[in-house]
């Protein structure tokens, strides 16, 4: 079964520095890989994905994620973050093949100070 | 649109109660999966129902369950509320069902057991 790894539970930038959130994923193939951000007391949206092709991807509100095959990563980076970006971040990788679930890492929370 | 209306937002129940939650998918959708969201646990995968069949399960006790109509609607039980599923229960619909399909999610059911 497939698996994804947050290491970092809180991060705080300051606004307009750079951000990368890493996310690490256990599968014996290429998965089918998300990003999601939860803003408080919302659901989840779907930031970008990855499913084949080139391993740089682009998303919605200027970010973009980059899937290493070698290092099993999918980490995901803005170059300047803004104030509304503070939320909460998920990783989320799916199996390949029949009814295969999506799993969830335990997300990122990252902060944004002025 | 609309998109994935889960109610009620909020409950509040006592040790012992049973609760039933609901979620109705957007329009043409008819995969719904369940989750379980607490701090530091992530979201905890319940199930999934695609066709008003369960697809996947997760790793919940029997006091969980669930089921999907033919309108692709879906309702979650817990019966024999313990203080510890005190959650915010997320509903996320999908157009189909696999490893690579995005998910849509509700604002989800705060559930507070006192």
């Amino acid at each position: 079964a497939q698996s994804v790894t947050q290491p970092d539970i809180h991060i705080t930038v300051s606004e307009g520095a750079s951000l990368e959130l890493r996310c690490n994923y256990s599968y014996g193939a290429t998965p089918y890989l998300f990003w999601y951000v939860q803003s408080p007391g919302q659901g989840l949206q779907l930031l970008l994905k990855y499913f084949s092709g080139d391993t740089l991807v682009q998303g919605i509100k200027g970010f973009e994620a980059e899937f290493k095959r070698s290092q099993s990563s999918f980490n995901l980076r803005k170059p300047s973050v803004h104030w509304s970006d503070a939320a909460e971040y998920f990783c989320a990788v799916g199996a390949t093949g029949g009814y295969q679930k999506v799993t969830f890492g335990t997300g990122t929370k990252l902060q944004v100070i002025p | 649109k609309a998109g994935v209306t889960q109610t009620p937002r909020y409950l509040i129940k006592t040790r012992g109660q049973q609760v039933t939650l609901s979620c109705s998918p957007i329009s043409g959708h008819r995969s719904v999966s369940w989750y379980q969201q607490t701090p530091g646990q992530g979201l905890q995968f319940l199930f999934e129902y695609f066709s008003e069949t369960q697809r996947n399960k997760g790793n919940f006790p029997g006091r969980f369950s669930g089921r999907q109509f033919s309108n692709s609607r879906s309702e979650m039980n817990v019966s024999t509320l313990e203080l510890g599923d005190s959650a915010l229960y997320l509903c996320a619909s999908s157009p189909g069902t696999g490893g690579r399909v995005e998910a849509f999610f509700g604002q989800g059911t705060r559930l507070t057991v006192v």
